[in-house]
């Protein structure tokens, strides 16, 4: 079965710290995995995909198929970081699973 | 292009009644997904259709139902509507662009049962 796991409900860093958001998955075959981001009043959107192996405002997130974790990154966190962020997966075309989120806060 | 449309976007039944929500998918776009967002259960998949045809299914009871039209915009129902059933109800379409699935959500409609 797909799941995706997400330990922290709430993670508080001062602003140019580095962050860590902690995503782990199971999954039986290659998922391709996601991470999404809602700010305060806008809708959920596409942060970055493992596939894509970009940086995207600064956070990056490597894939490790040994430990089943896709955690995000970022080496010095901004205030305007402060959001909820989901991990997903989605296996072969199949509907996408999130993980329960982590509330980002990020600290003056 | 126009973003995911949903409408309406605030809703309150009382408990036993039923409830019709819209979706308008950015054009071009042929996939439609609906999700439950709860604060205890989070994001939880409900269905995808594709062109008319539910492709996909989650594990929600038969009072959950939905479709989807020839232009791609999606409905979904839900029957006998119980206090539990108050969420955020999202909407997103899905494209693929060199392989690549992007999902992009709708604002939502939040649902309140009474």
């Amino acid at each position: 079965a797909q799941r995706v796991t997400q330990p922290e409900k709430l993670l508080s860093v001062f602003k140019g710290a580095p962050v860590e958001l902690k995503c782990n998955y199971s999954y039986s075959g290659s998922p391709e995995l996601f991470w999404y981001v809602q700010y305060s009043r806008q809708r959920l959107q596409l942060l970055l995909r493992h596939i894509s192996r970009e940086s995207i405002k600064g956070f990056t997130a490597d894939l490790n198929k040994g430990e089943t974790s896709f955690h995000l990154k970022k080496p010095f966190a901004q205030e305007e970081d402060s959001a909820m962020y989901y991990c997903a997966l989605s296996g072969g075309g199949q509907n996408f699973v999130f993980g329960p989120g982590t509330r980002l806060s990020v600290l003056p | 292009k126009a973003g995911v449309t949903q409408t309406p976007r605030y809703l309150i039944k009382t408990r036993g009644q039923q409830v019709t929500l819209s979706c308008s998918p950015i054009s071009g776009h042929r996939s439609v997904s609906w999700y439950q967002q709860t604060p205890g259960q989070g994001l939880q998949f409900l269905f995808e259709y594709f062109s008319e045809t539910q492709r996909n299914k989650g594990n929600f009871p038969g009072r959950f139902s939905g479709r989807q039209f020839s232009n791609s915009r999606s409905e979904m129902n839900v029957s006998t509507l119980e206090l539990g059933d108050s969420a955020l109800y999202l909407c997103a379409s899905r494209a693929t662009t060199s392989g690549r699935e992007t999902q992009y959500f709708g604002p939502g409609t939040r649902l309140l049962v009474l």
